[in-house]
């Protein structure tokens, strides 16, 4: 297994321009979830998903948009990017309550993103 | 006032010293307590697991909770250089807030040969 991928590892923007973060999971996963890591800010969640069609908002969604037509990919849309969206991007999936016994997210490797 | 207060360190010590890495949680809702490692330019992957108030060991790491002062905790023991990385700790409420985790900042450890 291949785990969770994400695409593109690195790319600058610039101010206004949009660009969507890949992330495909090959676990079944059906939860999904995208982090921002600032420096020394921790993780932060910005959307997840439940199940392909549902999605729902979490602390910091402004600024980005989701979609989960299928079980495997999660895709990140950022339209016109900004400074402050500058940050590493990572995507997770895990199981549902009940069959996560660790309540386990696994991370995928990040995108490094800077919007100049 | 943030959910989830972490020590950012650094913290540097050298090898085989035990390290202590603390967090604090405002929000008595949380039951669930984990502790994420991070090394550097990879993602985080669960180290420890905690649900409720206790200690949990697994080999030279001890994961400890103490809801009534809202304080968790995780000890490394006979530290080695290959823990260095960033520590996260994460919280979680459970029931309809499942997978909505809660970070601290990180702490990030520098284990000296």
């Amino acid at each position: 297994n291949a785990g969770v991928t994400q695409t593109p590892k690195f790319r600058i923007l610039k101010i206004g321009q949009s660009m969507t973060l890949q992330c495909t999971q090959d676990m079944n996963h059906n939860y999904m979830y995208w982090y921002r890591q600032d420096p020394g800010m921790g993780l932060k969640l910005i959307y997840y998903s439940v199940g392909a069609g549902i999605t729902d908002k979490g602390e910091v969604p402004n600024g980005y948009n989701v979609s989960r037509s299928t079980t495997e990919d999660f895709p990140l849309r950022l339209e016109l990017a900004a400074p402050s969206q500058t940050s590493v991007y990572f995507c997770a999936s895990s199981l549902p309550p009940g069959l996560a016994g660790r309540n386990e997210q696994f991370f995928g490797p990040g995108t490094r993103l800077t919007v100049l | 006032q943030k959910e989830v207060e972490q020590d950012p360190g650094p913290l540097s010590v050298p090898e085989g010293a035990i390290v202590s890495l603390n967090c604090t949680y405002s929000n008595s809702a949380f039951q669930y307590f984990m502790w994420y490692r991070q090394y550097s330019r990879k993602g985080p992957e669960l180290l420890m697991y905690t649900y409720s108030s206790g200690n949990k060991e697994d080999g030279r790491f001890t994961a400890q909770v103490d809801k009534s002062s809202k304080y968790i905790s995780l000890f490394i023991r006979d530290s080695q250089p290959s823990d260095s990385a960033t520590y996260l700790c994460a919280v979680n409420a459970g029931g309809t807030s499942y997978g909505k985790l809660t970070f601290g900042q990180g702490t990030i450890l520098t284990v000296h040969p």
